[in-house]
Order: C-alpha cells, then sequence, then structure tokens
C-alpha cells in the first residue's frame, strides 16, 4: 500500500531535549516536505525537499532542520525545541513533475513542548 | 502565490448534493485547482483537481468557470465521513508546494 509513515505519532517533551521526527514514504517519490499545523493559522511549510541531499526552507524554518539522506526518508530535527514549537506536524511526498500530481501526506505527528 | 478565498463553513443534509464554492480571481494561466480534505484527525488527502474543463473522479466532481475565477467542488451525495474541511488550492504547473488558506468546514447532519 502506498503511504507517508511518521514516528512518533505523540510526543511530549521538554524545552531544549533534541528530538527526531522520522518520515517515510515508500512510493519513490523525490519530493518531500514538512507542514506544521496550528489553529488559526493553517498548515504552513517547514521544509521541502527535491531530491536526496536537495533540501531548501519552506515559509516558517526557524528552529528546525532536515537531511535527506535516502530518498525515501526525510527526518525533522528539533536541536533545542521550545514550547512554540508545540503543534501538529505532517509530512508528505509527491512525484516531481507537472501539476497534475498530487501530494501524499502522512498521518500526523503531535507535539507537545514543555 | 496565488490565494483563494472560500467561505468559512457550510452544512449539507446526508445523502444530499454539496456545492462547495472556491473564489480565485488572481489566478494564472499555468494555475492548476487543486482540492484537498483533512478528515478529524487525519492528514490531508487529495481529492480533485483541474486546469480548464470539468473533471470528475470517484470522490467528486470539480466545476470550473469559464474565466477561471471560481470554481465549484460538488460532492454528489454527502455522507458523514465526509465531514471534514476541505481546501482549494492554486498549484503552479510545476510547482509543488501547497499554500493552504482556512478551508471550508464541511459539517453533515444525518
Amino acid at each position: 500500500e502506498a503511504q507517508v509513515t511518521q514516528n512518533p505519532r505523540y510526543l511530549i517533551t521538554v524545552t531544549g531535549k533534541k528530538l527526531t521526527v522520522t518520515c517515510s514514504q515508500n512510493m519513490n517519490h523525490e519530493y518531500m516536505s514538512w507542514y506544521r499545523q496550528d489553529p488559526g493559522l493553517g498548515l504552513r511549510q517547514i521544509y521541502y525537499s527535491m531530491n536526496v541531499e536537495v533540501t531548501d526552507k519552506g515559509d516558517v524554518p526557524e528552529g528546525y532542520k532536515v537531511s535527506r539522506k535516502e530518498k525515501r526518508n526525510f527526518p525533522l530535527i528539533l536541536e533545542s525545541p521550545s514550547p512554540n514549537q508545540t503543534s501538529l506536524y505532517f509530512c508528505a511526498s509527491n512525484i516531481l513533475g507537472p501539476s497534475t500530481d498530487t501530494q501524499y501526506f502522512g498521518p500526523g505527528t503531535r507535539l507537545t513542548v514543555l | 502565490d496565488a490565494k483563494t478565498t472560500q467561505p468559512n463553513s457550510m452544512e449539507s443534509n446526508e445523502e444530499e448534493p454539496v456545492h462547495l464554492p472556491c473564489n480565485h480571481s488572481t489566478i494564472s494561466g499555468t494555475d492548476y485547482i487543486h482540492w484537498y480534505r483533512q478528515l478529524p484527525s487525519q492528514g490531508p488527502e487529495y481529492v480533485i483537481h483541474g486546469l480548464t474543463s470539468n473533471v470528475n473522479n470517484r470522490m467528486a466532481s470539480l466545476a470550473i468557470a469559464e474565466d477561471r475565477k471560481s470554481s465549484t467542488l460538488i460532492l454528489h451525495r454527502a455522507t458523514l465521513r465526509d465531514a471534514a474541511v476541505y481546501y482549494c488550492i492554486l498549484k503552479e504547473e510545476y510547482g509543488n508546494k501547497l499554500v493552504f488558506g482556512a478551508g471550508t468546514i464541511l459539517r453533515v447532519k444525518s
């Protein structure tokens, strides 16, 4: 089954404790991205990757890092989480190509930073 | 990023058709109109997309105005499982970024 998986689904942590949220897709997609969703602000893109070793900032990249060492994986790293990074995070992927291609989203990771 | 305008919320009765409108008066000639929906506690999922002509798939139909400044997502028979936030998004021809607005909250009554 074609899917995007994220782990963990729920995480409660404390300020400053480094964490990684993993994202993996099994569709051989070149493009992957991370979004965060906050009440009243909607979904906003954090980082994206066009292919292995090619990443770039989205609209709200501050406080986040990503890496793309393998095509299927795109982890989101919070080196020193702060309470304002409490949010619902979604990973997504799609084939690179014309706008006819759909983007597939993971189930989400709910992060709480105390 | 081209912007879209949608009603904040709509309500429908189960088994009846639902027409969700979207205005995109600043759409460019190469922008595709995409619709995604987000069910409660889930990630967004693709519904349908189009460029100029009306489109049908197993989930919905998309009616696009002749001047492309507006479009309507049509759910032919709403079910309780269709209750979700529906997003109308303009996507550049070779773009990958999805810019989500507030969307329309669809409530379906039994």
